[in-house]
């Protein structure tokens, strides 16, 4: 059973520029989760898709932006690209994205923005 | 809110050593923890999920418990390996949602 794939790997980007992040789930794998990873502030919580909807959020400003299409691959958006979102973004399915669901992460996209 | 943390920041150990890695939680209403491992630039590895209505879970080497009550869990891994060698990290799940809580990460050393 193929793992969680992102892509793409490694992005390099400028100041105000926008980028799109793409996530392909374990197959029969409905939820989608997204997470930013810094040294200085370690993972936090982007957003968790299910079902094509946005069920959870956490304290990131609107120029993250996800969806998630009908089977189940999850895309993210930063607009207006800053210094601070230099980063490794993660996604990571469950099944139903529910609390007793084990979480399975990607090997992740590594941001620059120069 | 619930915040993680974990101690020490990083551990270096000779091969063949126990070791405990640590978790604790300020929240100890939490549905299920897990740890994860992390290899420099990669993405994280599930290594062991512990419902809250367990008290451990054990995976080869690997043995996590869990003591809500006190807000702690334990990371116990035997005969240390240089492959061993990793950051990590244990997450907690507050509310009936996917959303995983880390703690900031223990980096582990194993010297052959």
């Amino acid at each position: 059973k193929a793992g969680v794939t992102q892509t793409p790997r490694y992005l390099i980007k400028t100041r105000g520029q926008q980028v799109t992040l793409s996530c392909s789930p374990i197959s029969g794998h409905r939820s989608v989760s997204w997470y930013q990873q810094t040294p200085g502030q370690g993972l936090q919580f982007l957003f968790e898709y299910f079902s094509e909807t946005q069920r959870n959020k956490g304290n990131f400003p609107g120029r993250f932006s996800g969806r998630q299409f009908s089977n189940s691959r999850s895309e993210m958006n930063v607009s207006t690209l800053e210094l601070g979102d230099s980063a490794l973004y993660l996604c990571a399915s469950s099944l139903t994205g529910t609390a007793d669901n084990e979480q399975f992460f990607g090997p992740g996209t590594r941001l620059t923005v120069l | 809110k619930q915040e993680v943390t974990q101690i020490p920041a990083a551990l270096s150990v000779p091969e063949g050593e126990n070791l405990v890695l640590n978790c604790s939680f300020t929240d100890s209403a939490i549905y299920n923890l897990q740890w994860f491992r992390q290899d420099p630039g990669k993405g994280l590895t599930s290594l062991l999920l512990i419902q809250s209505s367990q008290r451990e879970q054990t995976s080869g080497r690997l043995n996590a418990s869990l003591d809500k009550s006190s807000g702690r869990s334990t990371l116990y891994i035997a005969a240390s390996q240089p492959g061993d060698s990793a950051t990590y990290l244990c997450a907690v799940i507050s509310g009936n949602t996917g959303k995983l809580i880390f703690g900031q990460g223990t980096t582990l050393q194993v010297k052959p």
